[in-house]
């Protein structure tokens, strides 16, 4: 079982916004960055958002972050064929001191 | 323009030692706000952060691995090593090898390897 928890699969057409939620508690999220990194298996896992809500330089601005309390979410919009992957938030977590992934959610483009 | 390659066996026996290479090229291991970083993917489950590495030595280990883990990190050769002891067929994974910025409340992974397959298989 991840620290982190996200729901194992979303779904949405083209065009559409999805949102994938993260949950964790006041040692990782509550008190540190979240990140999202996007996963296409056989590929390198790709970062996507740092500091809750900032995306680096070539990352669509059709994806954006944000954080409230000890949960976070990453919302896709204008959804397209290739953001069908795996998607992940990571956090440092203090009391373990060291970086904790949610189990992932499988985006699925209908 | 950075780059990270896994390499090492793919085939490793049960109990035995995996042992798995990255090799940094387009920048210097000894930056400082860097660490680098191993991460695994086993088959059908999400991603799983093994460790992380400074130039200087200082390490940070998986709780839940760190008995059975070792990391180096070899300047002159641009290259950082992991090894993970008494493996079973739970270590089977997809492999990957990072950059790990580690800067103030940043720690993220800001570029990865292709990620070396293991299978733990007698």
């Amino acid at each position: 079982q991840s620290v982190l928890t996200q729901p194992p699969s979303a779904s949405g057409t083209p065009g559409q916004t999805v949102t994938i939620s993260c949950s964790g508690s006041s040692s990782n999220i509550g008190n540190n960055y979240v990140y999202w990194y996007q996963h296409l298996p056989g590929t390198a896992p790709k970062l996507l958002i740092y500091r809750n809500n900032q995306r680096p330089s070539g990352v669509p601005d059709r994806f954006s972050g944000s954080k409230s309390g000890t949960s976070a979410s990453l919302a896709i919009s204008g959804l397209r064929s290739e953001d069908e992957a795996d998607y992940y938030c990571a956090a440092w977590d203090d009391s373990l001191s060291g970086v904790v992934f949610g189990g992932g959610t499988q985006l699925t483009v209908l | 323009q950075l780059q990270l390659q896994e390499s090492g066996p793919g085939l490793v026996k049960p109990s035995e030692t995996l042992s798995l290479t990255c090799t940094v090229s387009g920048a210097s291991v000894t930056t400082n706000n860097y660490y680098w970083g191993w991460i695994r993917r086993p088959p059908g489950k999400g991603l799983e952060w093994i460790g992380s590495i400074f130039y200087s030595g200082s390490t940070y280990y998986n709780p839940s691995l760190k008995s059975r883990v070792t990391m180096s990190l070899d300047t002159s050769k641009s290259q950082f090593s992991l090894k993970l002891s008494s493996v079973t067929a739970a270590d089977t994974a997809v492999y990957y090898c990072a950059r790990h910025y580690f800067s103030g409340w940043d720690r993220y992974f800001d570029s990865w390897g292709q990620g070396a397959l293991v299978t733990v298989s007698s």
